[in-house]
């Protein structure tokens, strides 16, 4: 079965840094680009930021640019978002995401995490 | 980096159709064939419905289906089921970023 699990959320006070992973399983994870998406509490969804398969390209959104850092390693099929400077506007569920076909971009999110929630406040 | 325009919710009963429309500019909707419907109950995470304007996933109900004319997409669900009620959202590439709609609520009466 193909799956993402995301971990790494909490509680963190503004200006903290937070690490969030998620782990792949039931396909080739280094032939696919991955992305993060947001969604804060009662909103719609925000595209975070994207990496490419072989981790050589990356995007951000404006909103985090120059805070947050995506990773990836492949030998763990593991995706990372790497969460400095928070800010209360941070505060949202956290999804990882797939792309059905593409190693450069993720073009379209077939495959979800469950979230994993992070909560900037002091 | 603007959301995509949707409408805020949309209605139907069932058996009949309804479309979403998502409008966006020539630099994200109508410059690329990579738009993108997402489904959404409450709690769960989003379900993939359509892609590339209108290719369906595999398992999605050929109900689903997506289309494009310039800076418009729309999705459209024939013969609604009471368990199409849901959040629906539009997503289309924007030159090396990625852009969503703010969604619409989708009331299955």
């Amino acid at each position: 079965e193909v799956q993402l699990l995301e971990s790494g959320g909490g509680l963190v006070q503004p200006g903290g840094s937070l690490r969030l992973s998620c782990a792949a399983s039931g396909f080739t994870f280094k032939n696919y680009a991955m992305s993060w998406v947001r969604q804060a509490p009662g909103k719609g969804l925000e595209w975070v930021s994207v990496i490419s398969a072989s981790g050589g390209s990356t995007y951000y959104a404006d909103s985090v640019k120059g805070r947050f850092t995506i990773s990836r390693d492949n030998s763990k099929n593991t995706l990372y978002l790497q969460m400095n400077s928070l800010r209360a506007e941070d505060t949202a569920v956290y999804y990882c995401a797939k792309d059905p076909l593409y190693s450069d971009y993720v073009y379209a999110f077939d495959i979800w995490g469950q979230g994993t929630l992070v909560t900037v406040s002091s | 980096q603007s959301a995509l325009t949707q409408p805020a919710s949309v209605s139907g009963s069932p058996g009949q159709s309804i479309t979403i429309s998502c409008t966006g500019t020539t630099s994200d909707v109508g410059g690329y064939n990579y738009v993108s419907w997402y489904q959404q109950h409450p709690g769960k995470a989003p379900k993939l419905m359509i892609y590339e304007v209108s290719n369906r996933p595999s398992g999605v109900p050929d109900r689903f289906s997506g289309s494009k004319s310039g800076n418009t997409a729309s999705l459209t669900i024939s013969g609604l089921h009471t368990e199409d009620e849901a959040d629906y959202y539009c997503s289309s590439y924007a030159s090396s970023s990625t852009l969503f709609g703010g969604g619409t609520k989708l009331t299955v009466l």
